[in-house]
Parts: structure tokens; sequence; C-alpha cells
């Protein structure tokens, strides 16, 4: 059962580059979640999507987009990186009233 | 006032001994609450759900106190390999969104 995973786990970009970080989880959840955690900060919630086909916002949407074309993955978009975005981003997973499972993270270095 | 707030810590608590956090929460709507453990540059595991006759599993016990709007975890005998960060989240069904603390550190000294 692999849970949510994530790919890549690790990527350095250059500034103005783009990509795009894939979540995919096989426990059918209605819920999935983009976050970023930076060094020694807690979790801030980037997108979330409660279905497939949507999408909404969380605290820190800019410089980002998502989709969420089929119900097992949800897909972050940077489409010009910059040093700010560099961060640990985590894909979670979720049904109504039950807790989030997280994907091991990627690590994303902008220089 | 933060939505969810957590003692940041550390906790510095020798090898053995019992622990406990604390987690307040603001709005009383909250209706799922959940406890969550983060190992440096891991991603956040979910511990336990908190009911509200409270449950235990093995040494970690979590309660809720809905009429003072707050959660609580209990560690007995603590291990080494407790030392974590720990992460308390709370969720209203109306709304999708997860409200994290900023977590406890917690580091066992042998």
């Amino acid at each position: 059962n692999a849970g949510v995973t994530q790919t890549p786990k690790f990527r350095v970009l250059k500034t103005g580059q783009s990509m795009t970080l894939l979540c995919a989880q096989d426990m059918n959840h209605e819920y999935m979640y983009w976050y970023r955690q930076d060094p020694g900060m807690g979790l801030r919630l980037i997108h979330y999507s409660v279905g497939e086909g949507t999408t909404a916002k969380g605290e820190v949407p800019d410089g980002y987009n998502v989709s969420r074309l089929k119900k097992q993955n949800f897909l972050l978009g940077l489409e010009s990186a910059a040093p700010s975005q560099t961060s640990v981003y985590f894909c979670a997973s979720r049904d109504r009233q039950d807790g989030a499972f997280f994907g091991q993270g990627t690590r994303l270095t902008v220089v | 006032r933060k939505e969810v707030e957590q003692d940041p810590g550390p906790f510095n608590v020798p090898e053995g001994a019992t622990v406990a956090f604390n987690c307040t929460y603001s709005n009383s709507a909250s209706q799922s609450f959940f406890w969550y453990r983060q190992d440096c540059r891991k991603e956040p595991k979910l511990l336990m759900s908190v009911y509200s006759s409270g449950n235990e599993d093995g040494r970690f016990t979590a309660q809720l106190n809905r009429a003072s709007q707050y959660i609580s975890l209990l560690i007995r005998d603590s291990k080494l390999s407790d030392s974590a960060t720990y992460l308390c989240v709370v969720n209203m069904d109306s709304n999708y969104q997860l409200i994290w603390g900023a977590g406890t550190k917690l580091i066992i000294k042998p």
C-alpha cells in the first residue's frame, strides 16, 4: 500500500525555470493538499482540492498553480521559480473527519 | 490570537519520564482533532485522533476538553525515539482545511 507518493524527491531549479510536482494517492481520498515548510517553521497551505476537478487557494498561493484532473492525482506547478520558493513541499490527502496522510516531501532549491 | 496554539518548547525530558503537552484552539465549532509527530526533515505522521471520550494507544493518551477548548497528549515511559516535534491539528466539519499548530519540540535525554 503506497499511500501518498510525491515525485520528484529532490530538485534544483534555476530562477525563472518551471516545474511540476506530482502527488499521487491510492486511498481514494476526496481531499488533497499542498503545503510548504521552511526551515524551523510550520506548515503553510498553498492550495487544496475537495474533489476531482476542483481546486482552491490556501494561505500562500502566489507563484503556484494546481490541477486535479484525476481523483488520485494533485499537481503543483511553479511557472517561474524564484529563490523564495526554496522549501520542502508536502502533499497530503484525507477523507472527511479523518486525519491527513502525507507524502515524503519534495526538497526544492531555487538558485 | 492564533487559531491553534502550542508551547513551542523544547521540552527536555529524561528517558522513562512522563511528559504532557496541551494545545488550545479558538473556534468552538471545531469537530475533529489530531496529534501528529514530525521528525527532523521528514513528513508529519498521524499519531492519533482525539475523541471526546479520550483515547489511548500504548504509551500515548490523548484527551479533549471542549469546555476549555484544549486537547492534550500524554506520553508515559518516554523513549529516546519519542524525540520529535508534536503537532496539534484541528478541523471544523464545515471546513475542508486543517488548522495546524506550530508544534512542540520534545527532546528525550538518556
